[in-house]
């Protein structure tokens, strides 16, 4: 079946823009993950979901970073005002439950110019 | 909060030579410990999991131990093979309300043919 699926695979942006990335997880999966990856870094958590229950956001390293997920499906996480040091390769997961395999995206690799 | 630290950041191996990469965690409460394989362009993959009540797990030619009294588990690969050639990065999640996963820094493992 599909896997997790994220876009744009690419994005470019000038300083000071917002930008939105998706997120289209399994169906059915009821946890969501957004992660951030650095050049050669590790994955820095950034904001978790898990079904009707208020979001875990104690990842998100600025107020520029929100996060939503519609409908217990689709996720979009927004970076307004983007800075040089937002670039990095964004990861999204999915698990069909918290505490169980994570599925990860292809990821968006953003670059702020 | 959680902390993740993983070693060595870069480990050369001839091929079927074993491979063991370490981590430590720092909160007792954590109980779900996954390893993912991440290859160049791609999201990582699960390759194996444990739990906190299992001291040892094993699938074919890889295998995860666990430690909980000092908190640490490490990764084992024997009979490497070129294709193990990737990053690995450990993670241990704790279920805090939320359910937050936090990464090791990544292994960049090299099968020398």
């Amino acid at each position: 079946g599909a896997g997790v699926s994220q876009s744009p695979s690419n994005k470019v942006t000038e300083k000071g823009k917002d930008v939105e990335l998706r997120c289209d997880p399994i169906s059915g999966h009821t946890a969501l993950y957004w992660y951030r990856q650095s050049l050669g870094q590790g994955l820095e958590f950034l904001i978790y979901f898990q079904g009707n229950s208020a979001p875990d956001k104690s990842g998100l390293p600025s107020d520029r970073f929100s996060a939503e997920r519609t409908g217990g499906s689709v996720s979009t996480l927004t970076i307004q005002r983007t800075q040089q040091e937002d670039s990095a390769v964004y990861l999204c997961a999915s698990s069909l439950i918290a505490d169980n395999e994570q599925f990860f995206g292809p990821g968006t690799r953003l670059t702020v110019l | 909060g959680e902390n993740v630290e993983q070693h060595p950041s870069t480990l050369s191996v001839q091929e079927g030579d074993s491979a063991v990469i370490k981590c430590t965690y720092s909160d007792s409460a954590s109980n779900y410990f996954p390893w993912y394989k991440q290859e160049l362009g791609k999201g990582p993959q699960l390759i194996i999991d444990i739990r906190s009540n299992v001291g040892e797990k094993k699938d074919q030619r890889i295998a995860v131990t666990l430690n909980k009294t000092a908190k640490h588990f490490s990764l084992h690969i024997t009979e490497t093979q070129p294709e193990d050639s990737a990053v690995y990065f450990c993670a241990a999640s704790l279920n805090t309300g939320g359910f937050k996963t936090i990464f090791g820094a990544g292994t960049r493992l090299f099968v020398k043919a």
